[in-house]
């Protein structure tokens, strides 16, 4: 069963701070990448990687990183975090080198920027 | 711009009635594509995965695509009140990249 967890479920963090969401998969899947949700806007895809130390933009990379050290582990970093980086963050995996498969989510982290 | 398209709804079925849920999708190199519910406050998980065209059932749930007319539907048997979600609807582009529909949200009244 495949098993992708978030560092967190909720936060809560002032403007200005760097921000850390982490993703650990156990699968040993390829893939991982790190999407936002909000109402009415579905889902946005910020970077993906598809090996260890790589990593792709997605459509809405501007104001996010990521680091990919570890198979296991990607992390999104938010250098300066601002109002409107408030949104559910879901980080999924999946097994096939290239993507296009069925991907796997983690339970997603709800951040507020105050 | 590559999308995919569905009706936000909300779409409101009768308990024990057929909900049909559609989608379209813009790239012709599509060839895969994905159906996933999501429970408010949740996150998604796969319902359905179909890759050829025609129908493909699983329980109470079928699949059905038509590549020609880019096209994909899902149908729910028998609804139940637990199958009121927001259901996202996924396609594979010609890059192996997933384009992901906005959802339509599901209202199963009993």
């Amino acid at each position: 069963d495949v098993k992708v967890t978030q560092s967190s479920r909720y936060l809560v963090k002032r403007t200005g701070e760097k921000v850390f969401l982490e993703c650990v998969q156990d699968m040993d899947h390829e893939n991982m990448f790190w999407y936002r949700q909000d109402p009415g806007l579905g889902l946005r895809l910020i970077y993906f990687s598809y090996d260890v130390k790589m990593k792709e933009k997605g459509d809405i990379p501007e104001g996010y990183s990521v680091s990919r050290e570890k198979k296991e582990r990607f992390s999104l970093i938010l250098e300066s975090a601002s109002t409107n980086q408030t949104s559910m963050y879901l980080c999924a995996s999946s097994p096939v080198r290239g993507g296009g498969d069925t991907q796997y989510f983690g339970p997603g982290t709800r951040l507020t920027v105050l | 711009q590559k999308e995919v398209e569905q009706n936000s709804g909300p779409l409101s079925v009768p308990e024990g009635a057929i909900a049909s849920l559609n989608c379209t999708y813009s790239d012709r190199g599509s060839q895969s594509f994905f159906w996933y519910r999501q429970y408010s406050g949740k996150s998604p998980e796969l319902i359905m995965s179909i890759y050829s065209n025609g129908d493909k059932e699983d329980g109470r749930f079928t699949a059905q695509l038509n590549k020609a007319s880019q096209y994909v539907s899902l149908l729910i048997r028998d609804s139940q009140p637990s199958d009121s979600a927001t259901y996202l609807c996924a396609a594979a582009d010609s890059n192996y990249q997933l384009i992901w529909g906005a959802g339509t949200k599901l209202i199963i009244k009993p």
